[in-house]
C-alpha cells in the first residue's frame, strides 16, 4: 500500500522570501511518481511538478523545485521567490508502477503575507 | 488544453435523494476518476475508470455507484444522498502513467 504523509497542516511565508513544504512517502514499489498540485480558493486543483524515482535530476518548473531525497523517501516542494498568490492549499501524490490512480496527502495550507 | 467539466459547481440535496455527479471530458482520455476531498483528509478516491463500461472500486466506494456509457462522460451516482456525503466532488481524466491527473473545478455537494 501507498502513503503520502504531509505532516505541516499550515505554513506561513512573507512575500519573496522561499518556502519547503514538506512531503514523505511509504511505498514497496521501485518505480514510483511523485506530483504536487495547488489548490487555490476557488477549488480547481493545478498541476505544478512531476519527479520520477529514477529521474536523477531534482525536477524543477520556474519557481517551483521538487527535492527529492530517494534513501529518505522524501519530496519535499520548495517555492523560490514566495508570491501573493502563491497562498493556496498545497497537495503531494504519488503513483505506483502500472497504476493510474493517485494517492494523496491531506495537504498543506501554504499563507503569504505581505 | 485537457478540459474537464463538471456540469455543477454547487448542489444542494435532500437526504434519501438520487443525485448524479456529472463530468465530461474532451481529450479522449481512456482512465477516468471520481475524488472525494474533505477538510483535514485530502483527496480520496470512489470510484475510477480505465475504458468505457469498465470500473473500479477506489478506497471509499460505499454509497457511490458510476456510469461510464461513453468514453467522454463519466457519472458519479448517490443512490440515497446522506448528511455524511455533504463534500467537494473532483472529477479528473488521465492521458498517460507518466502524466498528471487533469482535474475539473468540482462540485460542492450539500445534503440536508
Amino acid at each position: 500500500a501507498q502513503k503520502i504523509t504531509q505532516t505541516q497542516p499550515g505554513m506561513f511565508v512573507q512575500e519573496k522570501e522561499a518556502v519547503t513544504l514538506d512531503c514523505t512517502y511509504d511505498t514497496s514499489d521501485q518505480s514510483y511518481g511523485l506530483f504536487w498540485y495547488k489548490q487555490p480558493s476557488s477549488g480547481e486543483m493545478i498541476f505544478l511538478i512531476y519527479q520520477g524515482s529514477y529521474d536523477e535530476q531534482n525536477a524543477t518548473e520556474g519557481r517551483y523545485s521538487l527535492n527529492f531525497q530517494k534513501a529518505r523517501k522524501s519530496a519535499n516542494l520548495v517555492i523560490s521567490a514566495s508570491q501573493l498568490g502563491d497562498s493556496a492549499m498545497y497537495f503531494c501524490a504519488m503513483r505506483g508502477p502500472g497504476y493510474s490512480t493517485l494517492t494523496f496527502g491531506k495537504g498543506t495550507m501554504l499563507l503569504v503575507s505581505p | 488544453d485537457v478540459k474537464v467539466t463538471q456540469s455543477s459547481r454547487y448542489l444542494v440535496k435532500r437526504t434519501g435523494e438520487k443525485v448524479f455527479l456529472e463530468c465530461v471530458q474532451d481529450m479522449d482520455h481512456e482512465n477516468m476518476f471520481w475524488y472525494r476531498q474533505d477538510p483535514g483528509l485530502g483527496l480520496r478516491l470512489i470510484y475510477f475508470s480505465y475504458d468505457v463500461k469498465m470500473k473500479e472500486k477506489g478506497d471509499i466506494p460505499e454509497g457511490y455507484s458510476v456510469s461510464r456509457e461513453k468514453k467522454e462522460r463519466f457519472s458519479l451516482i448517490l443512490e440515497s444522498a446522506s448528511t455524511n456525503q455533504t463534500s467537494m466532488y473532483l472529477c479528473a481524466s488521465l492521458q498517460g502513467l507518466n502524466s498528471p491527473l487533469h482535474f475539473g473545478n468540482g462540485t460542492r455537494l450539500t445534503v440536508t
